[in-house]
Formats: structure tokens, C-alpha cells, sequence
């Protein structure tokens, strides 16, 4: 299958300041990006889904302004988490699809960020 | 809208037993279904997806799934599990158009005992 490639795998910042997560999709144009985060021991919750160029839609009850996406590019998309505070801390995981129906989504490794 | 229920949090089974992992999903309209597999902090990876055609799907790692449209289920189900199948099991669900964003299952923590 296709590649996505997820960087940094882990991740410690300090309380206050912004962290970025960058997703690429490495021999594939992703037209649909979706970034997610996932607690301990729950399942993935989506968080907003960005198609290049555009805005990104984020899900019910997730702060834009804390959560900055960008999809600028085919192969890029980034995940800025904006003065962080330990509540942010979490595996946060971004997957891509290519175009065209019956194209499944690819994930990536997960980031493990951690705000102390 | 569409929703995954995972009933089974935990699955216990015995090395070289057969397992059945329970997915059920609600949608009024047509889905994909997949299942996943995660290992302790990774990324999730592909077992198996139903699309159309046959319902009896095959995976990775001896794993199958039935697709079930009269009782809306999708169960993951292995003859025999070895004790590097012990991992977390996602079913998920994407719409047939649209966004296809991808809703999951709560999981289910499959570990094989020795």
C-alpha cells in the first residue's frame, strides 16, 4: 500500500508553546487529508478533515484556533498545536487519500506529543 | 449518520484457538468497512476491506471478515491466533462518497494468551 509518513513520532514541549506535526504522503497525491487524536486505551476521533487548497472542516466541538491545519500542498499537510497545555497531550494520527472512488485512506505512525 | 459499536472492549483467547471480533455499524446509506490493527504507540494498519463483491474477505495475517448487509455487521474472525497477534483491533466505516472520512469503532484489545 501507499506510504504516509508522519514526523515527529514523539514529541515534548512546554507548557505555552506551539508544536507542529507534519504529515506527508510519500508516493501518492493525498487530495484528502484527516488528522485525528486518539486517548489512552479509546479509539481515533476525528478532528477535521482538509482538502489541498482549501480550509480545513473540523468536527464538532474541536477549537480551530488551537488546532491550526494546513493542506497546502498534494503531499504536505501540517498540524500546528497552538499554545499547548498538558490536556493537549495525546497520540494525535493524520491519514491521506488519494482521489477517485474506492481509494482507501492511509495512516501514518502517530505522533506522541506530551506538553509538561 | 453513520456509527461502528465494538461490543467486545477486551478478547482474551488462548494461543492457536480461533477468535471472533464483533463489529456492527449503522448507516442509511451505503459504507466501506475495514478493520485495523494498532501496536502499542503506532499508526494503524490495513487487515482487511470489504468495498463489494464477496462478502467473505480476506486479509493480512490469516485474518477474514463477512460482510453480514441484513444484520449490518463486519466480523473479523482468525482460526488460529499466535501471541504477536495481541493488539488493539479498529473496525471502521466510510461513506461511498462524499468526505469518505472514516468513523471508527471504540476497539477491541484482542491478547493471546500462552
Amino acid at each position: 500500500g501507499a506510504v504516509v509518513s508522519q514526523h515527529p513520532s514523539r514529541v515534548i514541549c512546554k507548557s505555552g508553546t506551539s508544536v507542529k506535526i507534519e504529515c506527508r504522503s510519500l508516493d501518492f497525491q493525498a487530495t484528502t487529508m484527516f488528522w485525528y487524536r486518539q486517548f489512552p486505551k479509546q479509539s481515533l476521533m476525528l478532528m477535521a478533515t482538509s482538502n489541498e487548497g482549501s480550509k480545513a472542516t473540523y468536527e464538532q466541538g474541536v477549537e480551530k484556533d488551537k488546532f491550526l491545519i494546513n493542506h497546502a500542498s498534494l503531499t504536505l499537510s501540517t498540524l500546528t498545536v497552538t499554545s499547548a497545555h498538558p490536556e493537549d497531550s495525546s497520540f494525535y494520527i493524520c491519514s491521506a487519500r488519494g482521489a477517485g472512488v474506492n481509494t482507501e485512506a492511509f495512516f501514518g505512525q502517530g505522533t506522541r506529543l506530551t506538553v509538561v | 449518520a453513520q456509527s461502528v459499536t465494538q461490543l467486545d472492549s477486551q478478547v482474551p483467547v488462548f494461543e492457536e484457538a480461533p477468535v471472533e471480533l464483533r463489529c456492527n455499524y449503522s448507516s442509511s446509506v451505503s459504507v466501506y468497512l475495514f478493520w485495523y490493527v494498532q501496536y502499542p504507540n503506532q499508526g494503524l494498519q490495513l487487515l482487511l476491506k470489504y468495498l463489494s463483491g464477496s462478502t467473505l474477505v480476506k486479509g493480512i495475517n490469516g485474518f477474514e471478515a463477512e460482510f453480514n448487509k441484513s444484520q449490518t455487521s463486519f466480523h473479523l474472525r482468525k482460526p488460529s491466533v499466535h501471541i504477536s497477534d495481541t493488539a488493539e483491533y479498529f473496525c471502521a466505516v466510510t461513506l461511498t462518497s462524499g468526505t469518505y472520512k472514516y468513523i471508527f469503532g471504540t476497539g477491541t484489545r484482542l491478547k493471546v494468551l500462552a
